[in-house]
């Protein structure tokens, strides 16, 4: 089946850093790739949507300048948080989706925990 | 806003049947799904179905859609400990947009 590779798994860094997040789809073309976001005990909140070769679209209340997405390539988008707080402390959930096979599923990633100290 | 809504805990017996209900207001979904997560994991898809069945198995999982009344359910039948985990409904019109419930908490005891 699909598979999303997401790394890291764990970042924990100091207040003030930057942090790159990786999701690679491994075995197919992702035209569009989803960025989530879960707290603690709660569900997945759609953050941005980013197609290949274009600009991310973000949902309302998140900081582009906050999250920065690039999606340069079929296979590869990245998620930046910029001069993150501990308040973007969170459990971040990428995934993927190809309109090549409109009617299979998206295929998410294993997530990636950050912590800001 | 669409809403999908599901109870937030489930506890059963090992070896019992699970059964996970979800409901949606969104008349146009097309596609439902189930998700699960364990612990500091990301989601794995279980099934889906497509808003024109009625049922769909696979394995141990027994998925029922009543498009009428919008309401999904998930059975899992024979329910080992290995199932714990927060059980995810999801819906979608186009594979793209998707609303998830806010998830199910499924313990097995021994």
């Amino acid at each position: 089946g699909a598979v999303v590779s997401q790394h890291p798994s764990w970042v924990i860094c100091k207040s003030g850093t930057s942090v790159k997040i990786e999701c690679r789809s491994l075995d197919f073309q992702a035209t569009t790739m989803f960025w989530y976001r879960q707290f603690p005990k709660q569900s997945l909140m759609l953050m941005a949507t980013s197609n290949e070769g274009s600009k991310a679209t973000y949902e309302q209340g998140v900081e582009k300048d906050k999250f920065l997405i690039n999606h340069a390539s079929l296979t590869l988008s990245t998620l930046t948080v910029t001069s993150a707080h501990p308040e973007d402390s969170s459990f971040y959930i990428c995934s993927a989706h190809s309109s090549l096979n409109y009617h299979q599923p998206q295929h998410f990633g294993d997530g990636t925990r950050l912590s800001i100290l | 806003g669409e809403d999908v809504e599901q109870s937030l805990f489930l506890s059963v017996r090992e070896g019992d049947s699970s059964v996970i209900n979800c409901t949606y207001t969104d008349s146009s979904s097309t596609y439902l799904y189930w998700y699960k997560q364990e612990p500091g994991a990301g989601l794995q898809l279980l099934t889906y179905i497509f808003s024109n069945m009625d049922m769909k198995q696979d394995q141990r999982l027994t998925v029922l859609l009543n498009k009428k009344d919008k309401h999904l359910s998930l059975r899992i039948a024979d329910t080992q400990t290995g199932d714990s985990a927060i059980y995810f409904c999801a819906e979608s019109y186009n594979n793209n947009d998707m609303r998830f419930g806010a998830g199910t908490r499924l313990t097995v005891k021994p």
